[in-house]
């Protein structure tokens, strides 16, 4: 059973802050990785994809893969009241459970004003 | 461009009735994916449709559950017998193609409250 674990919070920074998400796996062979936003009572919302060691950035996102580690983190620039929600960490499944998605239980975060 | 649609995004049934739910994948996207997340717990993927193939239904419960995704039409996903265990909000998810890497775009979820 592949495990993808976060810390769930809940997380709260002010406006403005930096936001630290983090996320760890087991499956050492894995090689795709997701973040999701998800609103309370909404769907998740891709905020960004990664697959090769190092930093992705897109605005104020950015997304930090480790796979010597296993570890997966966001960060959030300039944090905003709207940025407030759950955030999701997805492993993509190997070989038979390509298909599949492994989610994490996911961080509440709270940016307050 | 439309999203992934499902519908109801509401259904409410009595234990033992039947809950039909129904997907319509992005426009191109031919990979459907249902998953499942329960009050307080995280999403728990279901089964994996190609057009008329079921790729992966691992995570299917192995009784009253069923998932088809016809040439023509929505996927849907039946549960027979409903139990107040299954209420809980159903999301699909669709890619283009399954190649390692290719995005899954959520739908807005059915929730089911079973009565």
């Amino acid at each position: 059973q592949k495990e993808v674990e976060q810390n769930s919070g809940p997380l709260s920074v002010p406006e403005g802050a930096i936001a630290s998400l983090n996320c760890t796996y087991s499956d050492r062979g894995s090689q795709s990785f997701f973040w999701y936003r998800q609103y309370s009572g909404k769907s998740p919302e891709l905020i960004m994809s990664i697959y090769s060691n190092g930093d992705k950035e897109d605005g104020r996102f950015t997304a930090q893969l480790n796979k010597a580690s296993q570890y997966v983190s966001l960060l959030i620039r300039d944090s905003q009241p709207s940025d407030s929600a759950t955030y999701l960490c997805a492993v993509r499944g190997r070989g038979s459970t390509l298909g599949r998605l492994y989610f994490g239980r996911g961080t509440q975060l709270t940016v307050w004003p | 461009n439309a999203g992934v649609m499902q519908n109801p995004r509401h259904l409410v049934r009595r234990r033992g009735q039947e809950a039909r739910l129904r997907c319509s994948p992005m426009k191109g996207h031919s990979h459907v994916y249902w998953y499942r997340q329960l009050p307080e717990e995280g999403l728990k993927f279901m089964v994996y449709l190609q057009k008329e193939n079921i790729i992966d239904e691992s995570g299917m419960p192995k009784e009253r559950f069923s998932a088809e995704f016809p040439k023509e039409g929505p996927s849907i996903l039946r549960i027979q017998q409903v139990v107040r265990g299954d209420s809980a909000a159903y999301f699909c998810a669709s890619s283009p193609r399954d190649r390692s890497g290719e995005t899954q775009y959520f739908g807005p979820g059915t929730r089911l409250l079973v009565l």
